[in-house]
């Protein structure tokens, strides 16, 4: 079984600060992928970073990146300069990645508000 | 445009109705999955398919099914048995392989309410 823990509920941030959402989780999983995901007031996931349990380097797309502690079982998303435009919901999410286990089992979120 | 689409995007039952929400998918995705979202909280898995004519069931299946007749196609139907069926739902595809790191890909959603 798989669970993701993010203990945030909402979170303010002053635009242009990084704001580091918080993930932690468990799983019996040898090999298992980490997600990030967003989702605005419209109501769609926007899929923003991936992480491999087996990456030795954190992953980083453009403002996004992935503090990963695999010993401590977390999966922190660290956005630089926030915008405006990063107001939303953020999900946390893990599958593993053995043939067949590709569902993926996500947080509760983290709303996030950016302050002018 | 390759993607995922819903519909309908909104959707109001009576209690006691049947109602059926479409997901059709033109990324060859061979898997798909039915997740619900309630005010506040994260994303439940409903039930998922891996194949054509073949699906599981995920964390809350009851007083739900689905069909999986054509590939790119993944209806999900809310019975009357769902005792709370009032939320969003969200229809997701991926591509389907070993050690697969590929994202989980969404439609736009259903938000069904009911009366």
């Amino acid at each position: 079984a798989q669970k993701i823990t993010q203990t945030q509920p909402g979170m303010f941030v002053q635009e242009k600060e990084a704001v580091t959402l918080d993930c932690t989780y468990d799983t019996s999983d040898q090999s298992y992928g980490l997600f990030w995901y967003k989702q605005p007031s419209s109501g769609e996931m926007i899929f923003l970073i991936y992480q491999g349990s087996y990456d030795e380097q954190n992953a980083t797309e453009g403002r996004y990146s992935l503090n990963f502690q695999k010993a401590r079982k977390s999966a922190n998303l660290v956005i630089s300069a926030s915008q405006l435009g990063d107001s939303a919901m953020y999900f946390c999410a893990m599958r593993g990645l053995s043939f067949g286990n590709e569902k993926l089992t996500f947080g509760t979120g983290t709303r996030l508000t950016i302050i002018p | 445009d390759g993607g995922i689409t819903q519909s309908p995007k909104y959707l109001f039952r009576k209690e006691g109705q049947n109602v059926t929400l479409s997901c059709e998918q033109n990324l060859n995705h061979d898997a798909m999955y039915w997740y619900r979202q309630d005010p506040g909280q994260g994303l439940r898995l409903i039930y998922y398919s891996q194949i054509v004519n073949d699906f599981q069931k995920g964390d809350i299946a009851e007083g739900y099914s689905v069909s999986r007749e054509k590939k790119e196609s993944f209806p999900l139907t809310v019975t009357s048995a769902q005792k709370n069926p009032t939320a969003f739902y969200l229809c997701a595809s991926s591509i389907l392989q070993a050690e697969n790191t590929g994202e989980l890909f969404f439609g736009e959603g259903s938000r069904l309410t009911v009366l």
